[in-house]
């Protein structure tokens, strides 16, 4: 299996503009999480799925920032319009089932960097 | 590629003892930072400790310490006084400028 693939790998952007970061879960896994990892602030869930369905977004920061799962093999995390601080590395992660002690598959990020 | 690895799918420790998670990972860089994160069933990823690959002195956070052994490129955890909230599953993880790799994480259960 390839893993949890997300893309892009790297995106610079300008303040204001759209982000739309990419993942792809690993087949046949029923979860799937979107991080956002600063060293200010650690490893932050942001919001996750189960099964397609939006489970808990309690972590997405604000209104700019909006998360879709269309289909058991991709989802997407778009970010409208960014700013500076949303500069971060998005992590997508998928595991099957859940229950507590299943591993987490982690992809290698999206380093988003906004000028 | 680098690489991040915990030998220890589950470990298991008794009401105020002390476990030890181990962790190697690989990379040929020279500068780099190694963390510990917990995380409970809520799917939060808690910081438990870190360590900046150029300082040799062992990071420590109360309970929590490591054993940073460069040279092998071992990163442990070391939990002391082991408490019923420290059960959760442990992920080291590894970070250069421009890339981050995680383990498969450690499943750790205390028996009261």
């Amino acid at each position: 299996d390839a893993g949890v693939i997300q893309s892009p790998r790297h995106e610079v952007t300008e303040m204001g503009q759209e982000v739309t970061l990419r993942c792809k879960p690993i087949s046949g896994h029923d979860y799937l999480f979107w991080y956002r990892q600063t060293m200010m602030r650690g490893l932050e869930l942001l919001i996750y799925f189960n099964n397609n369905v939006p489970i808990d977004d309690s972590g997405m920061p604000e209104d700019r920032f909006s998360a879709k799962m269309p289909n058991a093999s991709f989802s997407t995390l778009k970010i409208q319009p960014s700013e500076p601080r949303d500069s971060a590395v998005y992590f997508c992660a998928s595991t099957l089932g859940g229950l507590f002690g299943n591993t987490i598959y982690f992809g290698e990020g999206s380093w988003l960097t906004v000028v | 590629a680098q690489t991040v690895t915990q030998s220890q799918p589950e470990m298991s420790v008794q009401e105020a003892e002390t476990v030890t998670l181990s962790c190697t990972y690989d990379t040929s860089e020279s500068d780099y930072y190694l963390f510990w994160y917990k995380q409970p069933p809520s799917r939060q990823m808690i910081l438990v400790i870190r360590q900046e690959a150029y300082k040799q002195q062992n990071a420590t956070e109360n309970r929590f310490s490591v054993n940073f052994q460069k040279a092998a490129k071992s990163f442990s955890l070391k939990i002391s006084d082991s408490q019923l909230g420290d059960a959760a599953m442990y992920f080291c993880a590894y970070r250069t400028n421009n890339d981050m790799r995680f383990g498969a994480g450690t499943r750790l259960t205390v028996k009261p």
